[in-house]
């Protein structure tokens, strides 16, 4: 079955610096990929997705990066605010089930 | 965009007992799933809530201890079934309307002493 790793497991960034956090997945029949931002205590809000024929998608601060060959996608934050702190789960799936990352705990920094 | 509810949010349970968790969404729609998150862990899917049918089960996860039931296009439930501490767990619902998106609900945060 599907198995999707997720890298770094914490990332710390000063507030407008930019953050890239990266998945890989192992079914290459895997065509659907969102992003999800779950805060403390919250549900997993879904935060921006691509599907495999885009090779990227932009929504203002927030874009994702797919590579099908390397069968690798990455969520790219630009000026981070410290509302943006939370973990972010990556995801894969080709048939409805999501099969997620192990989650990257984002904080920023004042 | 359709709301999701649980209920309860959350709750105390003794060992060897039963919990039922309740999603409901206000409006019809195609896919329901449960999950289940860990502390501090992520999400894992624990079935499939068919409409009219038996739930499709991921590995790991058996009907007589996730009994789920999805009566129609709105709701569904999944019962926790003779609980012990390693139950203690947040259980997610969703809903995919189309297309694989799916949103969650608001959780239930669950503790078995």
């Amino acid at each position: 079955g599907e198995n999707v790793e997720q890298h770094p497991s914490t990332l710390s960034v000063q507030e407008g610096d930019s953050a890239v956090i990266k998945c890989t997945y192992s079914d290459s029949a895997s065509n659907y990929f969102p992003w999800y931002k779950q805060e403390l205590g919250k549900r997993p809000q879904l935060i921006i997705d691509i599907r495999s024929n885009v090779g990227e998608k932009k929504d203002q601060r927030i874009a994702v990066t797919l590579n099908k060959t390397a069968k690798h996608f990455s969520l790219h934050i630009t000026e981070t605010q410290p509302e943006d702190s939370a973990v972010y789960f990556c995801a894969a799936s080709k048939t409805d089930k999501l099969i997620f990352g192990t989650g990257t705990r984002l904080q920023v920094f004042p | 965009s359709a709301v999701i509810s649980q209920k309860p949010s959350r709750d105390i349970c003794q060992r060897g007992t039963s919990l039922t968790i309740q999603c409901q969404v206000d409006s019809q729609v195609t896919m329901m799933f449960w999950y289940r998150q860990q502390p501090g862990q992520s999400l894992t899917l624990i079935a499939t809530a068919n409409q009219g049918s038996e739930a499709t089960y991921e590995s790991g996860f058996v009907i007589d201890k996730f009994p789920i039931s999805r009566p129609n296009l709105t709701f569904s439930t999944l019962t926790v079934s003779n609980m012990s501490p390693e139950d203690s767990s947040i259980y997610l619902c969703s809903f995919d309307r189309s297309q694989e998106t799916q949103y969650f609900g608001p959780g239930t945060r669950l503790l078995v002493l």
